[in-house]
C-alpha cells in the first residue's frame, strides 16, 4: 500500500518561500499526488495536485521527482494565513479510490 | 450551493449510546467520504461510496455503519460508542477520483464519555 513520509513541523519567516517534502516511493506509475492544507479545525482543502510533470496554480507549485518518489509543495511568498496542516496524499491500496492522509507537516509561518 | 453539509456540529454520547452523523451534498458528487480525525493526528478513512447503493470499506471500518440510499446523503452510524470514537469526523465528496478534488464538509465533534 503506497504511504507517505513528511517532517512533523516546519517553520517559514513570512514573505520567504515554504519548501515542504513528501517522500511517496512506493506510488504507482499512474497515480497522483495530491497536496491539501487544513487550517485550525477547518475541513481540508484541496491545494494542487500532480502526476509526473511540475505544476503550478495561483496556491503553489507542486515540484515532483522524476522517479516519482518524492515531491515538494512550494509556496512561493508564505503568509501568515498559511499556517496550517500540510498533506501530502496519495492511494491507500494502489487503483482504489481510498485516500491517506498521513500526519501531515504542521507549517507555522512567523512574522 | 451549500457544498457539503454535516450535522450535528458536536455531540457528546455516553458509553454504549448509538447515533447517525447525517452527511449530504448538492454537487451531484457520486463519490462520498467518511475520515475521522484524532487529536493531533491525520485524516484516517473510515467508510466510502462511489454511488447510490455501492460502499466499501477504508483504513478504520469496525464499529461503523454506512449506507447510501441516494447520491445527496451518506449517513455514519455508530452503533455502540465507545470512548475510542471520541474524534472529529469529517465528511467529504467528489465527482470523480484520480484527478478531481475532495470537498470536505466542516466536521462534526464527538466525544464518548
Amino acid at each position: 500500500d503506497a504511504k507517505t513520509t513528511q517532517p512533523p513541523s516546519m517553520d517559514c519567516a513570512e514573505g520567504r518561500a515554504a519548501n515542504l517534502p513528501c517522500n511517496h516511493s512506493t506510488i504507482s506509475g499512474n497515480e497522483y499526488v495530491y497536496w491539501y492544507r487544513q487550517i485550525h479545525s477547518q475541513g481540508p482543502q484541496y491545494i494542487i495536485h500532480g502526476l509526473k510533470n511540475n505544476e503550478t496554480n495561483e496556491m503553489a507549485s507542486l515540484i515532483i521527482t522524476e522517479d516519482r518518489k518524492s515531491s515538494t509543495l512550494i509556496l512561493p511568498h508564505a503568509t501568515l494565513r498559511d499556517t496550517a496542516v500540510y498533506y501530502c496524499i496519495v492511494p491507500f491500496t494502489s487503483g482504489t479510490y481510498k485516500y491517506i492522509f498521513g500526519t501531515g507537516t504542521r507549517l507555522k509561518v512567523l512574522a | 450551493n451549500a457544498g457539503v453539509t454535516q450535522t450535528p456540529k458536536f455531540r457528546i454520547l455516553k458509553i454504549g449510546q448509538s447515533m447517525t452523523l447525517q452527511c449530504t451534498q448538492d454537487m451531484n458528487h457520486n463519490y462520498m467520504y467518511w475520515y475521522r480525525q484524532d487529536p493531533g493526528m491525520g485524516l484516517k478513512l473510515i467508510y466510502y461510496s462511489v454511488g447510490a447503493g455501492i460502499t466499501d470499506k477504508g483504513e478504520v471500518p469496525n464499529g461503523y455503519n454506512v449506507s447510501r440510499s441516494t447520491t445527496e446523503d451518506f449517513p455514519l452510524r455508530l452503533e455502540l460508542a465507545a470512548p475510542s470514537q471520541t474524534s472529529v469526523y469529517f465528511c467529504a465528496s467528489s465527482y470523480s477520483t484520480s484527478v478531481d478534488t475532495q470537498y470536505f464538509g466542516p466536521g462534526t465533534r464527538l466525544t464518548v464519555l
